[in-house]
């Protein structure tokens, strides 16, 4: 099963829009953490927001934010005011404690930002 | 800052050579991990290490094997390449101990079997 999904292949958002990158997740372990990353087309894997799952307050980072519900195993990212240098891919990824340190990615979200 | 180096960012290799991706990092990191990127699969892990000379399979470890013999080298060897591997391939390291640390990543190797 899927443990880590993200059902957007591709979206599109006008500069200085906000946008809303989707995730869902699924485990039965209680510790986890919740991780985005930013893949730009050089390649390099760029952390964005963490998110912890005893954490009471959704994580922010700068224009980064994740709407943390987990109740419904979800945790959307969130970009306000997009730039142009945000089009890239993103990817959400899960930690299970009780896993060590490996991380579990999803298919990935490509994101373009229109002028 | 954390660096992690790979020895190429593109290798292009024939069918049934020995490949050798070698993957560096600075910071003393505990762990390390080799991943592979395919378009609409996402990362997907192939092996990783806790520590010198310790190694554990991934999710598609199948055709591949790791060697670890000093903390900050962590080694991805094709026995055998196949055209199937034709890929990017990630390493990543991080910390033990902090369950918020992330892990960082090197720039990547495209490799192409042809």
């Amino acid at each position: 099963a899927q443990k880590i999904t993200q059902t957007q292949p591709g979206m599109f958002v006008q500069e200085k829009e906000a946008v809303t990158l989707d995730c869902t997740y699924d485990t039965s372990d209680p510790s986890y953490g919740l991780f985005w990353y930013k893949q730009p087309s050089s390649g390099e894997m760029i952390f964005l927001i963490y998110q912890g799952s005893y954490d009471q307050q959704n994580a922010t980072e700068g224009r980064y934010s994740l709407n943390f519900q987990k109740a419904r195993k979800s945790a959307n990212l969130v970009i306000s005011a997009s730039q142009l240098g945000d089009s890239a891919m993103y990817f959400c990824a899960m930690r299970e404690y009780n896993q060590g340190g490996k991380l579990i990615f999803g298919q990935g979200t490509e994101l373009s930002v229109k002028p | 800052d954390v660096k992690v180096t790979q020895s190429s960012r593109y290798l292009v290799k024939r069918t049934g050579e020995k490949v050798f991706l070698e993957c560096v990092q600075d910071m003393d990191h505990e762990n390390m991990f080799w991943y592979r990127q395919d378009p609409g699969l996402g990362l997907r892990l192939i092996y990783f290490s806790y520590d010198v000379k310790m190694k554990e399979k991934g999710d598609i470890p199948e055709g591949y094997s790791v060697s670890r013999e000093k903390k900050e080298r962590f080694s991805l060897i094709l026995e055998s390449a196949s055209t199937n591997q034709t890929s990017m391939y990630l390493c990543a390291s991080s910390s033990t101990g902090v369950p918020s640390t992330e892990q960082y990543f090197g720039p990547g190797t495209r490799l192409t079997v042809t």
